[in-house]
């Protein structure tokens, strides 16, 4: 089992929905972070939380510790937000290497049709 | 533009060959961090270092080795060469030693054949 799991793997929605994307880790973390990766493959940081919620622009995230879940909202979709959505936990305990590396999801694909 | 460069963008080579890639991290960052992703095992954590110094080690083969230099840039090599080394290489930035927001190069691609 993957100590980070992200859900749905694929998702299609139409231009101006709300999109949820959804994310559960097993560890205990510092922090978790929300990545874009676009097609060309270049990652964007989105967001750093480690308690309650972030807002920027039509991205919003939150997180909820003891039940160890977060989610990526994105309101209003549209086309420009196809890509590749990763979360990413800091752990606190040694996996990785060491105290504090990240350890990934393996993605959430969305498609925003127009 | 996260402001972390990388070269270089592309790099086709054969099996057993020896690679290095750079890394420039943003201006006044001390952490860098290089990262694996393929297709089949998604991203992964190598390898940091903070201000020169290796701080931390993830799922890195004992064929590669990174090291940072003064200027606080970063190469990763990249030797004996596989097949299943083809990937994306991305290098991350951070202002401290890890408990920051990481900023992301654009990446290399690493073909070998």
């Amino acid at each position: 089992k993957n100590e980070v799991e992200q859900s749905p793997q694929n998702l299609t929605a139409q231009e101006g929905e709300f999109i949820t994307i959804n994310c559960s880790y097993s560890v205990g973390i510092s922090a978790l972070h929300w990545l874009q990766q676009h097609p060309g493959g270049g990652i964007v940081s989105l967001f750093m939380l480690s308690s309650g919620k972030k807002k920027h622009g039509r991205l919003i995230a939150t997180i909820n510790i003891q039940e160890k879940h977060s989610s990526l909202h994105i309101t209003a979709s549209h086309p420009r937000d196809s890509a590749v959505y990763i979360c990413a936990v800091r752990s606190t305990g040694g996996y990785g290497g060491s105290q504090g590396n990240l350890i990934f999801g393996k993605g959430t694909k969305l498609s925003v049709k127009p | 533009d996260s402001g972390v460069t990388q070269t270089p963008k592309h790099l086709i080579t054969a099996t057993g060959q020896r690679v290095t890639l750079r890394c420039s991290p943003r201006s006044g960052d001390l952490s860098v961090y290089w990262y694996q992703q393929s297709l089949d095992q998604g991203l992964q954590f190598l390898i940091q270092y903070y201000n020169g110094e290796e701080r931390a080690k993830g799922n890195i083969l004992e064929r590669f080795s990174a090291q940072q230099f003064p200027d606080l840039h970063s190469e990763l090599n990249l030797s004996s060469l596989e097949l299943g080394d083809s990937a994306l290489y991305f290098c991350a930035s951070s202002g401290l030693a890890g408990y920051n927001e990481q900023f992301f190069g654009p990446g290399t691609r690493l073909t070998v054949l």
